[in-house]
């Protein structure tokens, strides 16, 4: 039980296009889901809490014109990266709350992006 | 500040040769410290949450041990699939997000 995935795994894009990752919890639902990024040989970032039906609070730092959040059903939540650049290339990895500990997140596989 | 430091970095072991993972936070009231397993271009595996110290948790070669200050992952004649970066997280003081430490990748050679 509580499986997260996300889709695509990988994707390359061109400077300037826009991306859009899928995170889904496949076996229970999920009222809140979060973003992370992750650079090599660094800890997890979150990047903002998603809630179902309400706008995304996002961390310090992070522009919420450009990585956009929504959270349209209880089992699914996607990011856009809008008008991505090489410096947005990174491991973006979505988790869910488990729906037993809610203090538990459930992970996804994880999204490679590559800005060309 | 809101901080988890884990060490070592990197660990090599022998199959069979046990040793400890260390995680050290500051973040005042502690509501929860959580071990995972990340294996390369994959997410995160929950391993483990501990509350309280004194707490412990095991899971097969696993045990995760708290204090105070700190937590342990003791991993007892480990194999090579436990080869993975363990990662170390607690909530942040406010308890609205998870501060993750960089991780100790762990190697265990035949």
């Amino acid at each position: 039980g509580a499986v997260v995935s996300q889709h695509p795994s990988w994707v390359i894009c061109k400077s300037g296009t826009s991306v859009k990752i899928e995170c889904r919890s496949l076996d229970f639902q999920a009222t809140t889901m979060f973003w992370y990024r992750q650079f090599p040989k660094q800890s997890l970032m979150l990047m903002a809490t998603s809630n179902e039906g309400s706008k995304a609070t996002y961390e310090q730092g992070v522009e919420k014109d450009k990585f956009l959040i929504n959270h349209a059903s209880l089992t699914l939540s996607t990011l856009t990266v809008t008008s991505a650049h090489p410096e947005d290339s990174s491991f973006y990895i979505c988790s869910a709350r488990s729906p037993v500990s809610t203090d538990t997140q459930y992970f996804g596989p994880g999204t490679r992006l590559t800005v060309l | 500040e809101d901080q988890v430091t884990q060490s070592p970095e990197a660990l090599r072991l022998q199959e069979g040769e046990s040793s400890s993972l260390n995680c050290s936070y500051t973040v005042s009231g502690l509501r929860g410290l959580f071990w995972y397993r990340q294996d390369p271009g994959k997410g995160p595996e929950f391993l483990f949450t501990l509350y309280s110290a004194g707490e412990e948790k095991e899971k097969e070669r696993l045990k995760a041990t708290l204090t105070k200050k700190e937590s342990f992952l003791h991993i007892t004649a480990p194999k090579p699939e436990d080869s993975a970066t363990y990662l170390c997280a607690v909530f942040n003081q406010a308890g609205t997000a998870l501060i993750f430490g960089k991780g100790t990748t762990l190697s265990v050679s035949s």
